[in-house]
């Protein structure tokens, strides 16, 4: 059972659209980061978050947005995104950044 | 070059057999080193830590060769239920820039069948 959970599970939207991915960790843990997994590539990583601050974009669009309000809870705020952005969104947390990263079961996002 | 390099496959095997999967990485500056595995639309979990002097979790057993820069996986008695995505990953160093990033391979599709 994971302690890393992501909301929606899927999530369909136009390009016009602005929506927001949820990510909550409940494992006491420092760390957060964003992955993305498109089809026929690898797991890529999009931003890591430690202690609530930003440690990391790894040269992400300015179209996802993301959010740390506080070290349980991360968020990806998505407008005005691209057919090519549709992709499964994964979540993971981590005690620290040393330390093994627990992934969530991801959103499925298709962008039309 | 790719950071991670992996055969894809897909690995297509009967149970029982014994089957490896092999990974490179271009970074020498490279600290740790893991196995994934990822089921279908799942996310994917952590299978198994490698190191230097090799690792070995039942039927899995893990290499790594700093030299060549090169992770093995070798899966004996394979059982039905290994059939998944493994992925090779590494992680950057503590103190470079690269600290606490997980860099992923493509992953290599295993199917084991009756």
């Amino acid at each position: 059972e994971t302690g890393v959970t992501q909301t929606p599970r899927h999530l369909v939207m136009g390009m016009t659209n602005k929506k927001s991915l949820k990510c909550e960790q409940h494992l006491g843990h420092n760390a957060m980061y964003w992955y993305k997994q498109s089809a026929k590539k690898p797991l890529e990583l999009m931003f890591v978050y430690n202690f609530k601050e930003q440690t990391e974009n790894n040269s992400v669009p300015s179209r996802f947005s993301p959010e740390c309000p506080n070290s349980s809870h991360l968020f990806l705020h998505l407008h005005t995104l691209q057919p090519e952005d549709s992709a499964l969104y994964l979540c993971a947390s981590s005690r620290g950044l040393a330390d093994e990263q627990y992934f969530g079961p991801g959103t499925r996002l298709t962008v039309t | 070059r790719k950071e991670v390099e992996q055969d894809p496959g897909p690995f297509n095997v009967p149970e029982g057999a014994t089957v490896a999967f092999n990974c490179t990485y271009s970074n020498s500056a490279s600290q740790s080193f893991f196995w994934y595995r990822q089921d279908c639309r799942k996310e994917p979990k952590l299978l198994m830590s490698v190191y230097s002097s090799g690792n070995e979790d039942g039927r899995f057993t893990a290499q790594l060769n700093r030299a060549s820069q090169y992770i093995s996986l070798l899966i004996r008695d394979s059982k039905l239920s290994d059939s998944a995505t493994y992925l090779c990953v590494v992680k950057g160093r503590a103190g470079g820039t690269s600290y606490g990033k997980l860099t992923f391979g493509q992953g290599t599709i295993l199917t084991v069948h009756p």
